[in-house]
């Protein structure tokens, strides 16, 4: 069963950075692409980016370049995004989705991370 | 950046009702548009991906159709657990967009 297991609700404050993991189960990990998806309360998704875990290249979304971070461990099977300099705009509920390869679909998702930016 | 419009934004329909969700692309995806369904607090499930294949495990009572700019997300006799908010999500290129959503109620 391919699992996404993301961490718990953070509380960071203003200018603080963090690190959201998804540890991935249940398939080989350097066979998907992953990537993050940002959804804001109320609101609609938006794309953050993308790591190939096996040579750990990115694509970023212009908007989050210089906010967002994708990194791997391979010898965990786990996925990282780091957000720096967090604002209130941040704070989100941030999903790390799994990438079919040959049509670059989102098939899995992580059950989400809910990160609040306040003092 | 292609943009992507659902609509409409939200509608409320009866069990055993079909109701059809559209979504338009500001240029030619060709067939790759990904629909999915997310219910509150819930992360998002996938439906249908290149625009017409169904996700294993989704029931036939959903259907996706459409290419180029126009697509559409067709649920036949709608049933309760239906309820929730549908996506479409082009994955042509980069940045990969989202529509707005569209909030589905059963009455």
């Amino acid at each position: 069963e391919v699992l996404l297991q993301q961490s718990g609700p953070e509380l960071v404050k203003p200018g603080a950075s963090v690190k959201i993991p998804c540890k991935a189960s249940g398939y080989t990990f350097t066979d998907y692409n992953m990537d993050w998806v940002k959804q804001s309360h109320g609101k609609s998704l938006e794309w953050i980016g993308d790591i190939n875990p096996n040579d750990g290249g990115t694509i970023y979304n212009q908007k989050f370049k210089g906010k967002a971070t994708l990194t791997v461990d391979k010898s965990s099977s786990t996925a990282y995004m780091e957000l720096r300099s967090l604002t209130s705009e941040d704070t989100a509920v941030y999903y790390c989705a799994r990438n079919e390869l040959d049509f670059y679909y989102f098939d899995y998702w992580g059950q989400g991370s809910t990160l609040t930016v306040s003092s | 950046d292609i943009q992507m419009t659902q609509s409409p934004a939200s509608l409320s329909a009866s069990v055993g009702e079909t109701v059809t969700i559209t979504c338009r692309a500001s240029e030619n995806i060709y067939s790759y548009l990904t629909w999915f369904q997310q219910k509150q607090g819930k992360s998002p499930q996938l439906l249908v991906y290149n625009a017409k294949t169904l996700a294993e495990g989704v029931p036939s009572r959903f259907s996706g159709s459409g290419s180029g700019t126009q697509f559409s997300l067709k649920i036949n006799s709608l049933q309760p657990e239906d309820f929730g908010t549908y996506y479409c999500q082009h994955h042509y290129g980069t940045p990969r967009t989202f529509g707005g959503g569209t909030k589905l109620e059963i009455k």
